[in-house]
């Protein structure tokens, strides 16, 4: 059963701390995306990824926010420094070819404090 | 003008009832649209997609699309109350591999 898989689920942290949330694609698939869910906006685009490649990450608060996939099987979003407004849910997708069609992990709760 | 647009309802169906989920986009030369389904704390799940004008069946699902008019829709047909979620639509930008969200529509399936 080919699933996206995130890691971790549930994150609390103070303002001012490091957020890693990491991300497994499926296998094979050669596009990733990273997403942020709030009430207020909705879902957002962050970044994404085609065969590792970083294509586009305008969506991302550049002076905080850092994205990278260090290799085929692992997609990482940083936060540094976090602070409240970052609170939302973080969803990782992966696709392939083009990336139209997009699978949904399971997502990261983020709560700053 | 925001790139895609969904009624926020809630819309309510009656159990067996046609729901119909409307969306309309700004990008005339978009290509590629797609219709997620997302559970109250859960992540979205890709329902149905389309690429050229006309219909698509799946199911109880059908997904019409107008280009002329900027226009996709989502119908679902007997519906029932685990239909109840919010429905995204979503649409990939010409060129790109950049996929714009609508901020979705929560449908209500009443028993």
């Amino acid at each position: 059963d080919a699933r996206v898989t995130q890691t971790p689920r549930h994150k609390v942290t103070e303002m001012g701390q490091e957020v890693t949330m990491r991300c497994q694609p499926i296998l094979g698939h050669n596009t990733v995306f990273w997403y942020r869910q709030t009430m207020m906006q909705g879902l957002e685009l962050l970044a994404y990824f085609r065969n590792r490649a970083p294509l586009d990450d305008s969506g991302m608060p550049k002076d905080r926010f850092s994205a990278e996939m260090p290799d085929a099987t692992l997609a990482t979003l940083k936060i540094q420094p976090s602070e409240p407004r970052d609170s939302a849910v973080y969803f990782c997708a992966s696709g392939w070819g083009q990336g139209y069609e997009q699978f949904f992990g399971p997502g990261t709760r983020l709560t700053v404090l | 003008q925001k790139e895609v647009e969904q009624n926020s309802g809630p819309l309510s169906v009656p159990e067996g009832a046609i729901a119909s989920l409307n969306c309309t986009y700004s990008d005339r030369v978009s290509q590629s649209f797609f219709w997620y389904r997302q559970y109250s704390g859960k992540s979205p799940e890709l329902i149905m997609s389309i690429y050229s004008n006309g219909d698509k069946e799946d199911g109880r699902f059908t997904a019409q699309l107008n280009k002329a008019s900027q226009y996709v829709s989502l119908l679902i047909r007997d519906s029932q109350p685990s239909d109840s979620a919010t429905y995204l639509c979503a649409v990939n930008m010409a060129g790109g591999f950049k996929t714009i969200f609508g901020a979705g529509t929560r449908l209500f399936v009443k028993a």
